[in-house]
């Protein structure tokens, strides 16, 4: 399996200010017949499913604010938020999709400090 | 626009078999990868398998579960289902269902692009 590892588990960031996740997997996730990484990340509010926001490691889906952007190659990988506002607060998952089983990163918690 | 949602007890006895259906509305089944994935109360996402309705319905399972699970399609009702055999306690969870857009070479496009909103099974006497 694919291990996908998160950090930090939570951060606590000022409105207005940076965030940045960060998500290594055990393996790489590039497919060498397209050069595409297929490395997801989702958003989760509270009572609410998982919301696909980024794919491709940094292509946002459509209606994802473009504060929120996906960086990375090979094994590690980001997702930064630019300027962190109030509905930004939430869960959020990187996932592999090259490979089953799919596996997903234990998560981490973005906070208003 | 495709909407998932998914159904069944919310209740399962312990070693009983848990069973959900997810009903696709909105939309076709085939060409796409069918997930279950499950979250247990304040964790993380588990993948639990696929079923790829282009392919006679094959599915993918997750090797932790996969002695236990099958999922199954039934293309006329746009619906497609799980069964998980001989739950325990820590099968308790927010159950999803999730599609992945197939983009040919049995590949997925772009990871799960659409969820239901879960359904919270717990298993317990």
């Amino acid at each position: 399996d694919i291990v996908m590892t998160q950090s930090p588990d939570s951060l606590a960031v000022s409105l207005g200010e940076r965030a940045t996740i960060n998500c290594k997997s055990s393996q790489s996730v590039l497919s060498t017949s397209n050069n595409k990484h297929y490395l997801a990340w989702y958003q989760q509010k509270p009572g609410q499913p998982p919301k696909l926001f980024i794919y491709w490691a940094y292509i946002r889906e459509s209606g994802v604010p473009d504060r929120f952007r996906g960086s990375g190659s090979g094994t590690d990988f980001a997702l930064t938020i630019s300027s962190l506002q109030a509905e930004d607060v939430a869960v959020y998952y990187c996932q592999q999709y090259y490979t089953t089983p799919r596996t997903f990163g234990q998560g981490t918690k973005v906070e208003i400090k | 626009q495709v909407q998932l949602q998914e159904s069944g007890p919310g209740l399962v006895k312990p070693l009983e078999t848990l069973s959900l259906t997810c009903t696709v509305s909105g939309g076709s089944t085939i060409n796409y990868y069918w997930s279950w994935i499950r979250q247990p109360p304040g964790k993380g996402l588990e993948w639990i398998g696929y079923i790829y309705d282009r392919d006679s319905g094959s599915t993918n399972y997750n090797p932790s579960l996969k002695s236990r699970v099958t999922i199954s399609v039934d293309t006329s009702k746009t619906q497609f289902s799980l069964q998980l055999t001989s739950v325990t306690a820590a099968d308790t969870a927010v159950y999803y269902c999730a599609r992945e857009v197939e983009c040919g070479s049995r590949t997925s496009c772009y990871g799960f692009d659409t969820w239901g909103k879960g359904t919270k099974v717990s298993v317990s006497s």
